[in-house]
């Protein structure tokens, strides 16, 4: 079975401050994929990045990042310098070989504060 | 190109009516998921269909819910005989049939509320 954990349930930063989400996943494939999304207020779902795992390289777009690893079945998102805009919640998903389900964690709901 | 489309984006049913929501796949696409998402939580996989075929259904409650994407036309998530327990987000997502690019992308999804 996969479960995707987003322990954290609310986090509130000051603008222009930095801010990481964290993501912890369980699968026994050996080959799966990991997701982060995006439901603004509007409700809508925004694909942020996908990344399968035989690829550890960190990723870096724009002010966010995101630091997968492994050894520690994490996969964590880092938005740097955080605008209003980002206020958001963010959800952390999983999938196996490809065009399967996704699960998906609980979500953490980020509030940016001008 | 368009993206996901679903509609309605809200729909009010009263207990025991019938639900229909639509969802047209991107261009390409050939791949459909529906989701759920109850109120403050996170979305739960229903059903994963591709054209004429269900695949995964595991998801899918017991009674009362279907889903079918005919040869032509939208993706149907039909719910008979709602209850006020299906009020809830309904997302749509496609992908292509490439199994290299499996990212899912997601409609604006529907609303539904039971009265």
């Amino acid at each position: 079975a996969q479960k995707v954990t987003q322990a954290q349930t609310e986090i509130s930063v000051v603008e222009k401050e930095d801010v990481t989400l964290d993501c912890v996943y369980e699968t026994r494939d050996t080959t799966y994929y990991l997701f982060w999304y995006k439901q603004p207020p509007s409700g809508e779902l925004v694909f942020l990045i996908r990344r399968n795992s035989f690829d550890e390289q960190n990723e870096i777009s724009g002010r966010y990042s995101w630091n997968f690893q492994k050894s520690t079945s994490s996969f964590n998102f880092t938005i740097t310098a955080s605008q209003v805009v980002d206020s958001a919640v963010y959800f952390c998903a999983l999938s196996g070989r490809g065009n399967e389900k996704l699960t998906f964690g609980t979500g953490t709901r980020l509030t940016i504060i001008p | 190109n368009a993206g996901v489309m679903q509609n309605p984006r809200h729909l009010v049913r009263r207990r025991g009516q019938e639900a229909r929501l639509r969802c047209s796949p991107m261009k390409g696409h050939s791949h459909v998921y529906w989701y759920r998402q109850l109120p403050e939580e996170g979305l739960k996989f229903m059903v994963y269909l591709q054209k004429e075929n269900i695949i995964d259904e595991s998801g899918m409650p017991k009674e009362r819910f279907s889903a079918e994407f005919p040869k032509e036309g939208p993706s149907i998530l039909r719910i008979q005989q709602v209850v006020r327990g299906d009020s809830a987000a309904y997302f749509c997502a496609s992908s292509p049939p490439d199994r290299i690019t499996d990212t899912q992308y997601f409609g604006p999804g529907t609303r539904l509320t039971v009265l």
